[in-house]
């Protein structure tokens, strides 16, 4: 079965300093994976998705996500964060090698951009 | 175009009640997917439907159940409450079934059990 770790559970970063956000999967085939955010007392909004193809990923809000498969690892980027970044992100993962499997998501990492 | 709406978005029951949440998905999306949101146990995934058929479910008792309509439109129950059950329940809709579709959420429903 698929799973996902997102090792820290809170981020903390300065205001135009770089963030990341990590996370790691398990599947046994090969993964799509998706990133989320969520504000508070709303639904999850999607960032971005990897599917095939070019191991960067650029999805909304000046955000990005680099698939490494030899390390397993899909960690969320942005080159200079904004106090609007602070939120709870979740990284995802499907294992494509089965049909009807489910949407995995992390434990959620809690990003606070401070001014 | 509208997002996925969900209603009742606050919810109060007591134990032993029952409770149906609806969701309607975004206009043209014919799969919906349910979750449930804990401080605890944070994203868990109850169930999957397309073309009125539940096509995946999670490790929840039988006590959650759930229907999808025509219209594509889906609610969720919840029968014999438990206090355990207060939590956020998220649906999410996305074009078809597949798993390189992304999923778009709804603001989720809060079910407080008392």
């Amino acid at each position: 079965a698929q799973s996902v770790a997102q090792p820290e559970d809170q981020v903390n970063v300065a205001e135009g300093n770089p963030l990341t956000v990590k996370c790691t999967y398990s599947v046994s085939g090969n993964p799509y994976l998706f990133w989320y955010v969520q504000y508070p007392n709303r639904g999850l909004q999607f960032l971005l998705k990897y599917i095939t193809g070019d191991n960067l990923v650029k999805g909304s809000y000046g955000f990005e996500a680099e698939f490494n498969k030899s390390q397993t690892s899909f960690h969320l980027k942005k080159p200079s964060a904004l106090v609007s970044d602070s939120a709870l992100y979740f990284c995802a993962v499907r294992d494509r090698s089965y049909n009807n499997n489910d949407m995995r998501f992390g434990a959620g990492t809690r990003l606070t951009v401070k001014p | 175009k509208a997002g996925v709406t969900q209603t009742p978005r606050y919810l109060i029951k007591t134990r032993g009640q029952q409770v149906t949440l609806s969701c309607s998905p975004i206009s043209g999306h014919r799969s919906v997917s349910w979750y449930q949101q804990t401080p605890g146990q944070g994203l868990q995934f109850l169930f999957e439907y397309f073309s009125e058929t539940q096509r995946n479910k999670g490790n929840f008792p039988g006590r959650f159940s759930g229907r999808q309509f025509s219209n594509s439109r889906s609610e969720m129950n919840v029968s014999t409450l438990e206090l355990g059950d207060s939590a956020l329940y998220l649906c999410a809709s996305s074009l078809a079934l597949g798993q390189a579709y992304e999923q778009y959420f709804g603001p989720g429903t809060r079910l407080t059990v008392t």
